[in-house]
């Protein structure tokens, strides 16, 4: 299984300062094909459902806003929210999707400072 | 639009069954790998479950093979998960999922709550 891991497990940032999550996976998903990262990140806010923010690591959702974006490949990547806003505040999770098990982080928990 | 929709969920006693569903519409189901993912009340995300796209193929995680099964209607355009032998540990938001069409999509969920 590809282990997936998240750092922080948390982190408090002033409003409109960037807020940066790092997400590494055991082994490439990079599906070389395609040349494409399989690997999701999701915002999650207390009730609801999860919601997807990127996909194949750098290509994000419609109406997601631009402060958001993904980057990295194989292994490596990073959620970067550039200027954090009140309504930011939830909890991350980066996902492959690469090879199943399909394998989530633990989850990254983001707050205003 | 394409969506996916999640029914089934509900209360059941430890060792009951349930029988989840997901509609799927704007797609065509045959085509894909479909997942079942859950998420236990302040926990994170786990797949459960997945089966391809004539349902020949099945894979389930370790906590559930054995007790759960997977299974679709391609007819129905429904994705189905059928839940026995059921424990306290396995209540939780179920979803529902597909990751082939290029933008990843679930469902909303639906709760089973496994309880006396």
């Amino acid at each position: 299984d590809i282990v997936m891991t998240q750092s922080p497990d948390s982190l408090a940032v002033s409003l409109g300062e960037r807020a940066t999550i790092n997400c590494k996976s055991s082994q490439s998903v990079l599906n070389t094909s395609t040349n494409k990262n399989c690997l999701v990140w999701y915002q999650q806010k207390p009730g609801q459902p999860p919601k997807l923010l990127i996909y194949w690591a750098s290509t994000r959702e419609s109406g997601v806003p631009d402060r958001f974006s993904g980057s990295g490949s194989g292994t490596d990547f990073t959620l970067t929210i550039s200027s954090l806003q009140a309504e930011d505040v939830a909890v991350y999770y980066c996902q492959q999707y690469y090879s199943a098990p399909l394998t989530f982080g633990q989850g990254t928990k983001v707050e205003i400072k | 639009e394409v969506q996916l929709v999640e029914s089934g969920g509900g209360l059941v006693q430890p060792g009951g069954s349930l029988r989840l569903s997901c509609a799927a519409s704007g797609f065509t189901i045959s085509s894909y790998w479909m997942h079942w993912v859950r998420q236990a009340p302040g926990k994170g995300l786990v797949w459960v479950s997945r089966i391809n796209g004539d349902g020949s193929t099945t894979n389930y995680a370790d906590s559930v093979k054995g007790r759960f099964t997977i299974s679709r209607d391609n007819a129905k355009n429904t994705l189905y998960l059928q839940m026995n032998s059921l424990r306290a540990e396995d209540t939780a938001l179920y979803y529902c999922a597909n990751y082939g069409l290029g933008v990843p999509l679930w469902g909303q969920g639906t709760l089973v709550t496994v309880s006396s």
